[in-house]
C-alpha cells in the first residue's frame, strides 16, 4: 500500500489568508484526489489531481478557490484561497492502488480552522 | 446518482461482543466497495476491500460482505475491543468511475 504523507497536519489561518497543502507519496500513482471533510459530515471529493494538466474539479468546486499542482507523479499540492470560517476542514488526499485494485489509500489528512 | 447510507449513526457495545455496521447503496452497478476506519481528526484507514465479483472478504476479526443486489454490505467485527472505537465509513465507486461515494459513517464506541 502507498505511503501518503500530509503537511500541515493542522493550522490556524485568519480570514482571508490563503493555505497551501502538500500531499507526497512513496509511489508512483496515476490517480490522485483531494477531499474535503467538514465538520461531523463524510468526505466530499473536491478534484481530480491530473499530472502534467488542470485538475478536475467536482460540482460545486473551483480553481479559483481551491487550485492544485500536480508536478509529477508521487506529489501533489491544494491551495485553499481566501479562506473564510466556512472552509474549516479537515482535507485529505488520497492515491488510487497502482495495481488497479481500485483501493484507495488517504494521508492523515490537514486540519485547518479559519478564525 | 449513488447515494450510501450508513445505519446506525452511532453504537456503543461492551468489549468482547460481536457486532455489525450496516451499508447501503442505491446503484448496484458498483465497481468495488471499500470499509475505512477513521479515527477522530485523523485521515482514514483502509480495512477491507470487496471487488464487485466478490462476497465477502475477511481480515483478522474483520468480515465484509457484499451483496449488490439488494445494495447492501455489512461490516463484522468479532469479539471488540476498546482499540475498536472510531468511525467506520463504506464507500464504493461504480463502473466507469474511479471516484468514490462515502457514506455518512458510523461512530463505534467499545465499552471497556
Amino acid at each position: 500500500s502507498a505511503v501518503i504523507s500530509q503537511k500541515p497536519s493542522r493550522d490556524i489561518c485568519q480570514r482571508g489568508t490563503s493555505l497551501t497543502i502538500q500531499c507526497q507519496v512513496d509511489s508512483q500513482v496515476t490517480m490522485m484526489f483531494w477531499y474535503r471533510q467538514q465538520p461531523g459530515q463524510s468526505l466530499t471529493l473536491i478534484a481530480t489531481a491530473n499530472q502534467g494538466s488542470e485538475a478536475t474539479y467536482e460540482s460545486g468546486f473551483v480553481i479559483d478557490k481551491f487550485p492544485i499542482s500536480r508536478p509529477n507523479l508521487t506529489f501533489s499540492t491544494l491551495t485553499v484561497s481566501n479562506m473564510s470560517p466556512e472552509d474549516s476542514s479537515i482535507y485529505l488526499c488520497s492515491v488510487l492502488d497502482g495495481y488497479n485494485t481500485g483501493e484507495l489509500f488517504f494521508g492523515e489528512g490537514s486540519r485547518l480552522t479559519v478564525l | 446518482k449513488q447515494e450510501v447510507t450508513q445505519i446506525p449513526a452511532a453504537l456503543s457495545v461492551p468489549e468482547g461482543e460481536n457486532l455489525v455496521l450496516n451499508c447501503s447503496f442505491t446503484d448496484s452497478a458498483i465497481y468495488n466497495l471499500q470499509w475505512f476506519r477513521q479515527d477522530p481528526g485523523k485521515g482514514l484507514t483502509s480495512l477491507l476491500l470487496i471487488q464487485s465479483s466478490q462476497r465477502e472478504q475477511t481480515s483478522g476479526r474483520l468480515n465484509a460482505s457484499l451483496d449488490k443486489s439488494s445494495g447492501r454490505s455489512t461490516l463484522y467485527i468479532a469479539a471488540s475491543q476498546p482499540g475498536d472505537s472510531a468511525t467506520y465509513l463504506c464507500a464504493v465507486s461504480n463502473f466507469g468511475n474511479e471516484k468514490l461515494t462515502f457514506g455518512t459513517g458510523t461512530r463505534l464506541t467499545i465499552i471497556p
